[in-house]
């Protein structure tokens, strides 16, 4: 079956770093663009960033921006989130999603979620 | 970018109709047919309701449906059940490869 299952959460001292990872199955991941969306304690679901299916193009939220880079390995089914100069208003749960249109070149949509991974940056 | 404006909250009794409202402006919401909306049920994973501001994914129960006026998109959940009652969330493509989210409504089934 379709599934995403991130890994790679903690505690992180602010301006600390992080990387995450959502391994892929169940489907041809290389076809798909990805993202990362997450939420913080008690709050909504927040954009993060998007990676087109080839890995050419990546696009971030403004409040993240120059600070996380999102990145994929084809070859292992696998969409990472490198994470640095982390802030404490980056606590959240992190969810990794696939978009849903095959080849999409933008975040449009997500049909698939993992069940995340929480992030805690605190000193 | 201001994130979607949604009512906090919404309800309805069993097998009513309730409908939530997703408010955005000409750059995002009025702007593409790219509306979508999630639920999210206490510590799970949002799950996708609604794309293309009415297009169901298969699984979905034809009780949920989606629209849009203007720069308002909706959705309305008829019949309502108990498992109905959860998060949701509306989200829309913002132009120049930006994605918003809505804050958020919580349905309560009374």
């Amino acid at each position: 079956q379709v599934q995403l299952v991130e890994s790679g959460g903690g505690v992180v001292q602010p301006g600390g770093s992080l990387r995450l990872s959502c391994a892929a199955s169940g489907f041809t991941f290389s076809s798909y663009g990805m993202h990362w969306v997450r939420q913080a304690p008690g709050k909504g679901l927040e954009w993060v960033a998007f990676i087109r299916y080839d890995g050419s193009n990546k696009y971030y939220a403004d409040s993240v921006k120059g600070r996380f880079t999102i990145s994929r390995d084809n070859s292992k089914n696998t969409l990472y989130l490198q994470m640095n100069s982390l802030r404490v208003e980056d606590t959240a749960v992190y969810y990794c999603a696939k978009e849903t249109g095959l080849y999409s070149s933008s975040p449009v949509d997500m049909d698939v979620w993992g069940r995340g991974t929480t992030v805690t940056v605190s000193s | 970018q201001s994130a979607l404006t949604q009512p906090p909250s919404a309800s309805g009794s069993p097998g009513q109709s309730v409908t939530i409202s997703c408010t955005g402006t000409t750059s995002d919401v009025g702007g593409y047919n790219y509306v979508s909306w999630y639920q999210q049920h206490p510590g799970k994973a949002p799950k996708l309701m609604i794309y293309e501001v009415s297009k169901r994914p298969s699984g979905v129960p034809d009780r949920f449906s989606g629209s849009m006026s203007g720069n308002t998109a909706s959705l309305t959940v008829s019949g309502l059940q108990a498992e109905d009652e959860a998060d949701y969330y509306c989200s829309s493509y913002a132009g120049s490869n930006n994605l918003l989210f809505g804050g958020g409504t919580k349905l309560t089934v009374l």
